[in-house]
């Protein structure tokens, strides 16, 4: 079946510090790939996405996410976070055509200290 | 340009009321999406307009859920009789093609007592 898994359910850094975020996704082919921030009290919104083509994508907010293959991984990388990051990130999938419906991962909520 | 609305945000219910749910998507996107968050589970879809037809509808629970989206532009998500384990978060999305970014609304926050 197809699934997107994310391991870490809860991360906390220190401001300033560098972050990665892991996804992981299970398809028989690759999918189109997402990642989708949720802060507190607001919607879905869209960091960034994987089609094709270059491995290392650039999105909104500093963020960038690489997609491996071999790994079948596309974690969600910030150099430098802000406290204004904190928010639950969601890794997401589909195939595409007439399969275009998202499956998620469950979730990471990360939490930054001053 | 307006992104996807949603309303209510929030609704309260009793178990065995009827709720209603709408959403708008961004102008001129031919998809509409509804997914659900229960409390402590992921993101579920639960069903793909294109235009006014369901192209998808796999993800719908049971038959007390109805989506309509009537011509082809705003949708209505209806749970009658609402039971306590519908409470949730319920997205919906919208994109231009079907192979396109979807892009979300903020959602509404149903509780049923």
């Amino acid at each position: 079946a197809q699934s997107v898994t994310q391991p870490d359910i809860h991360i906390t850094v220190s401001e300033g510090a560098s972050l990665e975020l892991r996804c992981n996704y299970s398809y028989g082919a690759t999918p189109y790939l997402f990642w989708y921030v949720q802060s507190p009290g607001q919607g879905l919104q869209l960091l960034l996405k994987y089609f094709s083509g270059d491995t290392l994508v650039q999105g909104i907010k500093g963020f960038e996410a690489e997609f491996k293959r071999s790994q079948s991984s596309f974690n969600l990388r910030k150099p430098s976070v802000h406290w204004s990051d904190a928010a639950e990130y969601f890794c997401a999938a589909f195939i595409g055509g007439t399969a275009s419906k998202l499956t998620f991962g469950t979730g990471t909520r990360l939490q930054v200290t001053l | 340009e307006a992104g996807v609305t949603q309303f209510p945000s929030h609704s309260v219910i009793e178990k065995g009321q009827t709720v209603t749910l709408r959403c708008d998507p961004i102008s001129g996107h031919d998809n509409l999406y509804w997914y659900r968050r229960v409390m402590g589970k992921e993101i579920k879809f639960l069903l793909h307009f294109v235009k006014e037809s369901k192209q998808d509808e796999s993800g719908m629970p049971n038959n007390r859920f109805l989506a309509e989206r009537t011509g082809g532009t705003y949708s209505t998500l209806k749970v009658q009789p609402a039971e306590l384990e519908d409470s949730g978060v319920y997205f919906c999305a919208s994109s231009q093609g079907v192979s396109e970014t979807q892009y979300f609304g903020p959602g509404t926050r149903l509780l049923v007592l």
